[in-house]
């Protein structure tokens, strides 16, 4: 079954500072992987994805990501914060068992940046 | 830019009683799905829902839980009983295809249901 691992649960960053939020999945098969974003009071939106090619893939926002397959990462950068960017981060995998889609969310990440 | 929808945006209800959250997909898209957010926790897959029947469901889906496509546009989550511990964000989404797609789901805004 596959799995989503992130690292950071709770991450409090002052305007301007560098933002890396891990992500691990375990699924031995191929897989999507996409990085959601829910702002305060507001639904699930989705910031990047990666479905094959260049493993650095750049989202809306400024931000970044880069899947490593040997380590079974996706982890999501941005240079310099802004304080509109505090949010919860979910990073998930999508694979196709049988067909259909599958996407397993990680428990997310609360990223608080303080102006 | 097409969207899903949800509604209702918030319900309360009375634990034991049924409630119906709806969602609707966006037009051309085939594959259905129900997740939900306990607050304070992370999203759970419920449901998927493809060619008017469940794909998958987990563990969370009980007897309780139902799911249909009453008509081409509707896509329904019924809880017959709830409990207290159903309360949570009820997210619909959906996505354009299986092996061919490109695996984005697209999230409605969420319900929200409040059992007393």
């Amino acid at each position: 079954a596959q799995s989503v691992s992130q690292h950071n649960h709770h991450v409090i960053l002052s305007e301007a500072a560098s933002l890396e939020l891990g992500c691990n999945y375990s699924y031995g098969g191929t897989v999507n992987l996409f990085w959601y974003v829910q702002y305060p009071g507001q639904h699930l939106q989705l910031l990047l994805k990666y479905f094959s090619g260049d493993p650095l893939v750049k989202g809306i926002k400024g931000f970044e990501a880069e899947f490593i397959k040997s380590k079974f990462s996706f982890n999501l950068r941005k240079p310099s914060v802004q304080w509109s960017d505090t949010a919860e981060y979910f990073c998930a995998v999508n694979s196709r068992p049988g067909g259909y889609q599958k996407v397993t969310f990680g428990i997310g990440t609360k990223l608080q940046v303080i102006p | 830019e097409p969207e899903v929808t949800q509604t209702p945006s918030h319900q309360v209800t009375q634990m034991g009683q049924e409630v119906i959250l709806r969602c609707v997909p966006i037009s051309n898209h085939l594959y259905f799905y129900w997740y939900r957010q306990i607050l304070g926790q992370k999203v759970e897959f419920l449901v998927s829902f493809y060619n008017n029947e469940i794909s998958e469901k987990s563990e969370i889906f009980d007897d309780q839980f139902s799911v249909e496509r009453p008509d081409g546009s509707n896509f329904t989550l019924k809880i017959r009983s709830t409990k207290l511990e159903d309360s949570a964000m009820y997210f619909c989404a959906s996505s354009e295809s299986g092996t061919g797609g490109t695996g984005e789901l697209f999230f409605g805004e969420g319900s929200r249901l409040t059992v007393l």
